[in-house]
C-alpha cells in the first residue's frame, strides 16, 4: 500500500451538482498532484501543489474545477455544476524531494459518474 | 509543453517472450521517465524509473533504457508471465514539476 488514500472511492451524481473529493497524502510528502484519467486514456496532469501553494494549473483546469491545500496536509478537489464529460477516475498523486527524490506514488483514485 | 509518444498500443505476445514498449518525449529539459502499470480499476503502480544521468537500469525481468540525444526510452520486459498482463504507462517529467503520460500500451500475455 502506497499510502496516498483518496474518498469517497465512487460518486455518481446527477448534472449541475456539485462533488468533492478529498486526498490525503503520504505523510511528509511536500508535492501533492491531481489527475483525472478516462477510460482507455492516460492520466492528465490538472495541478499540482508544494506545501499550500498551488503551483501549476493545467488548462484542462476550467473555472468550474477549484483544488485546495489549505494546511498544506490534505487537499480536496471540487468540480462545481458538473457535466457528463466531468465522468472520470480522479487521481491524487504525492512525492518528497526527500528520501525518494522524485518517485510519484498515486491514490486508488476517486470515479465520478455524472448522470 | 512536454509531449510524450508511446507505441504500441496493444501488444500481445505468448508467455516466456519479451515485451518491448517504446516512447518519446519533446522536451529535452525532462529528467525524470518512470513506468507505471495500471490493472483495470486500479492505481496506477511505478514499476520502475530512470533518470537522465544513466542510460539503462534493471530490476530482475524489467528493465529501462534511456537515449537522451534521440529523445526515447523504453521499457523491456523479459520472461513474461500471465500476471503481466495489464495497461503500462510511460511518462516524462522536469524535476517532477508534473509528469506527462503517453497513451499507454495493453499488453496481453497468452499462456
Amino acid at each position: 500500500d502506497t499510502g496516498v488514500s483518496q474518498n469517497p472511492r465512487h460518486k455518481i451524481t446527477k448534472r449541475g451538482q456539485n462533488v468533492t473529493f478529498r486526498c490525503d497524502p503520504i505523510s511528509e510528502h511536500n508535492r501533492l498532484y491531481w489527475y483525472r484519467q478516462t477510460l482507455g486514456q492516460g492520466p492528465e496532469f490538472l495541478t499540482y501543489f508544494q506545501n499550500e501553494a498551488q503551483l501549476e494549473k493545467s488548462r484542462l483546469l476550467s473555472d468550474r474545477f477549484s483544488a485546495e491545500r489549505p494546511k498544506g496536509s490534505f487537499s480536496t478537489l471540487e468540480i462545481q455544476r458538473t457535466e457528463q464529460g466531468d465522468s472520470a477516475m480522479y487521481l491524487c498523486a504525492s512525492s518528497s524531494r526527500g528520501g525518494d527524490g522524485n518517485t510519484i506514488y498515486f491514490g486508488e483514485g476517486s470515479w465520478l459518474t455524472v448522470v | 509543453g512536454e509531449n510524450v509518444e508511446q507505441h504500441p498500443s496493444t501488444l500481445s505476445v505468448q508467455e516466456g517472450d519479451s515485451a518491448v514498449i517504446k516512447c518519446t518525449y519533446s522536451d529535452s529539459a525532462s529528467n525524470y521517465f518512470p513506468w507505471y502499470k495500471q490493472e483495470l480499476g486500479k492505481r496506477p503502480q511505478l514499476i520502475i524509473d530512470i533518470r537522465s544521468n544513466v542510460g539503462e537500469k534493471k530490476d530482475q525481468r524489467i528493465a529501462v533504457t534511456l537515449n537522451k540525444t534521440a529523445k526515447h526510452f523504453s521499457l523491456h520486459i523479459t520472461e513474461t508471465q500471465p500476471e503481466d498482463s495489464a495497461v503500462y504507462f510511460c511518462a516524462a517529467s522536469k524535476n517532477t514539476d508534473k509528469l506527462i503520460f503517453g497513451t499507454g500500451t495493453r499488453l496481453q500475455v497468452f499462456p
